[in-house]
């Protein structure tokens, strides 16, 4: 059965930092696109950031340079790394599995998803 | 960037059908993926490519793209389906994974 669990959110001071973890079971994480997506309280669905089983990662323009994704391939787990946190990152971060499809261009849609961590970022 | 266009709400009665639009500049080139979440909740694949379900997903849930305009219908509406909606696509020319804004689908 594939599950992820993602931990390590919490309440953090304008400028912080936070390592956000994505623990993996009933696939492989590096053999698959995995990505983070975050919802700020009471709002809509926002990407901010993929890794292609080739180890290419993109980021959106909000967190590019701030943000960073990894993953640890022994321990089958996807992090987050944030920096230079500011309020407007205040939201619930979820962790998904991503699958790439061809159908006359290419897409990537997620068909498994974590419950979720909540990263506050407040002084 | 890529901008995806949903209403915020619809309104439709039990038994009825509900139809959520979401729009994009020529969006009928791209594939269309829909999603269902409800309060406190994950979200849901419901529907990927333009109009495939995945396992587990009732044939109620399909889905149509052409134009400017995908549509995720919902047929023989239950209470249940109450939830919000997001359609997403993958933009290529910026490599950007773009979600809609939402919609809210209240079951009367």
């Amino acid at each position: 059965e594939v599950q992820l669990v993602e931990s390590g959110g919490g309440l953090v001071q304008p400028g912080g930092s936070l390592r956000l973890s994505c623990a993996a079971s009933g696939f492989t994480v590096s053999s698959n696109y995995m990505s983070w997506v975050r919802q700020p309280p009471g709002k809509g669905l926002e990407w901010i950031s993929i890794i292609y089983s080739g180890d290419s990662t993109y980021y959106a323009d909000s967190v590019k340079g701030r943000f960073t994704i990894s993953r640890d391939k022994s321990k089958n787990t996807l992090y987050l790394e944030m920096n230079s946190l500011r309020a407007e990152d205040t939201a619930v971060y979820y962790c998904a599995r991503g699958l790439r499809m061809y159908s006359g261009s290419y897409s990537t849609y997620f068909d498994y998803w974590g419950q979720g961590t909540l990263v506050t970022v407040s002084s | 960037s890529y901008v995806l266009t949903q209403p915020p709400s619809v309104s439709v009665a039990p038994g009825q059908t509900a139809r959520i639009t979401c729009g994009g500049n020529n969006i009928g080139s791209k594939s269309v993926h829909w999603y269902q979440q409800k309060p406190g909740q994950a979200p849901v694949l419901v529907v990927y490519d333009d109009s495939d379900r995945p396992s587990g997903i009732p044939e109620r849930f399909s889905g149509f793209n052409s134009g400017n305009t995908a549509t995720l219908t919902i047929s023989r509406v239950e209470a249940g389906d109450e939830a919000d909606y997001y359609c997403q696509v993958w933009d290529s020319s910026s490599d950007d994974l773009v979600f809609g804004g939402g919609t809210k689908l209240t079951v009367l």
